[in-house]
């Protein structure tokens, strides 16, 4: 079975911070892994993902995320934090291709001026 | 190239009553999977429609059920509605094939339930 825990359901940061939203996986295969961001009453937009390559990978707006195997986590980042990047984040975990996604519960981000 | 559209955005519905959601998949794709998010949640899987049939289901009962057709667009029906199907329900496409893919996700469809 597959699962994905993200630790923090609300982080606060300042504008120009360090923005680091952790999200820890369960798969008995390996597995691929995206973080979305979701804006309110939007849809999910995909931010990166993590498909067996590369185990830092980059994605959109100045995001990253290591794929660290022997801690089970992707946690995702960002070297200085700007007002809109205030936002729901999502990590999610799937096992093959087409396959279902399995969300974690969401992280909120907020960014003080 | 279009993204994935949903209709309609919002919807207002009794308890009892039946809802038809409709997505649009993104040019290209093959597959559509649809998630219930309720507030505060992640998305929960519904289930996913490969070429027409059902390809995986999550933990929703019978009176979920979806469609998709042949130009690869979808269908959710729920009947006999309840208080907690109230939630954001999001429709994404993707393509199934040699390689890897990614889910695109349409902007949901507001359901409320009274």
């Amino acid at each position: 079975a597959q699962s994905v825990t993200q630790l923090g359901s609300h982080v606060s940061v300042s504008e120009g911070a360090l923005v680091l939203l952790r999200c820890n996986y369960s798969s008995s295969v390996p597995p691929y892994l995206f973080w979305y961001v979701q804006y309110p009453n939007q849809g999910l937009q995909l931010l990166l993902k993590y498909t067996s390559a590369a185990t830092l990978v980059k994605g959109i707006n100045g995001f990253e995320a290591e794929f660290k195997k022997s801690e089970t986590s992707f946690h995702l980042t960002k070297p200085s934090a700007h007002m809109s990047d205030a936002a729901e984040y999502f990590c999610a975990v799937s096992v093959w291709t087409g396959n279902q996604f399995y969300f974690g519960t969401g992280t909120s981000l907020t960014v003080i001026p | 190239e279009t993204g994935v559209t949903q209709s309609p955005t919002h919807l207002i519905k009794t308890r009892g009553q039946q809802v038809t959601l409709r997505c649009s998949s993104q040019s290209g794709h093959n597959t559509v999977s649809w998630y219930q998010q309720a507030l505060g949640q992640g998305p929960q899987f519904i289930f996913q429609y490969y070429r027409e049939e059902e390809n995986g289901r999550g933990n929703f009962p019978p009176r979920f059920s979806g469609l998709q057709f042949p130009n690869y667009s979808s269908e959710l029906n729920v009947n006999a509605l309840e208080l907690d199907d109230s939630a954001l329900y999001l429709c994404a496409s993707s393509w199934t094939g040699t390689g890897t893919d990614t889910q695109y996700f349409g902007p949901g469809t507001r359901l409320t339930v009274l």
